[in-house]
């Protein structure tokens, strides 16, 4: 089945930027989608098809997705950006076909 | 505005059954596909269950065969009915709203099921 794989974590601090990828094997084939959750709430869609924001998602958050790595980019980090992020792409192959990877903690410093 | 609301977690002995729903409002329920996604304590997000508009439902085989989504749209609501709980199944069930190529735009609060004796 097809794997995506996270960083654990990220740290960055206020005002600087924030990377995280999600690495699979020819993840630039497919559409990936990006997920927010903070502590004790629910996934919330940041980041759709590569690089779209839904509507009331900061233009900090972008994403990019080439070869095999995904990009989750946010800009201008803030302390209300601390949260778990977790990667998703559909692969029909799979015996789990909506899969996620296995998230990244983002702390803010 | 979208609401996706989970209800019917909580705690069952293995080998037991439990059925969540999830009612929705502020959209039109019949037109989207559906799913359930869990999620155990302190870990990732797991895709459970899917159904299509035309009730098409799809499963991963740890959960194929005691597990059953249904939908009803009359009602717009999203069952899960579960069978032969085992311990592995304790986590957070959010139902979700799929759109566009196979994205969750929207997701309830979750319901908390507990597997254990």
């Amino acid at each position: 089945s097809y794997v995506l794989t996270q960083p654990p974590s990220v740290s960055v601090a206020p005002g600087q930027t924030a990377r995280i990828t999600c690495g699979g094997n020819n993840i630039g084939s497919k559409s990936v989608h990006w997920y927010q959750q903070k502590p004790g709430q629910a996934p919330v869609l940041v980041v759709y098809d590569d690089s779209d924001r839904p509507s009331g998602i900061p233009e900090r958050f972008s994403g990019s997705n080439s070869g095999n790595t995904a990009t989750l980019t946010i800009s201008r980090v803030e302390a209300g950006d601390e949260a778990d992020y977790y990667c998703q792409v559909w692969d029909s192959s799979s015996d789990r076909p909506w899969v996620f990877g296995g998230g990244t903690k983002l702390t803010v410093l | 505005e979208v609401q996706l609301v989970e209800s019917g977690g909580g705690l069952v002995q293995p080998g037991g059954s439990l059925r969540l729903s999830c009612a929705a409002s502020g959209f039109t329920f019949s037109s989207y596909d559906m799913h359930w996604v869990r999620q155990a304590t302190g870990k990732g997000l797991e895709w459970v269950s899917a159904i299509g508009t035309a009730g098409d439902t799809y499963y991963p085989g740890s959960v194929k065969g005691r597990f059953t989504i249904s939908r009803e749209n009359a009602k717009n609501s999203l069952y899960l009915q579960m069978n032969s709980l085992r311990a592995g199944d304790t986590a957070v069930y959010y139902c979700a709203r799929a759109v566009g190529a196979h994205t969750f735009d929207y997701w309830g609060q979750g319901t908390l099921v507990t597997v254990s004796s």
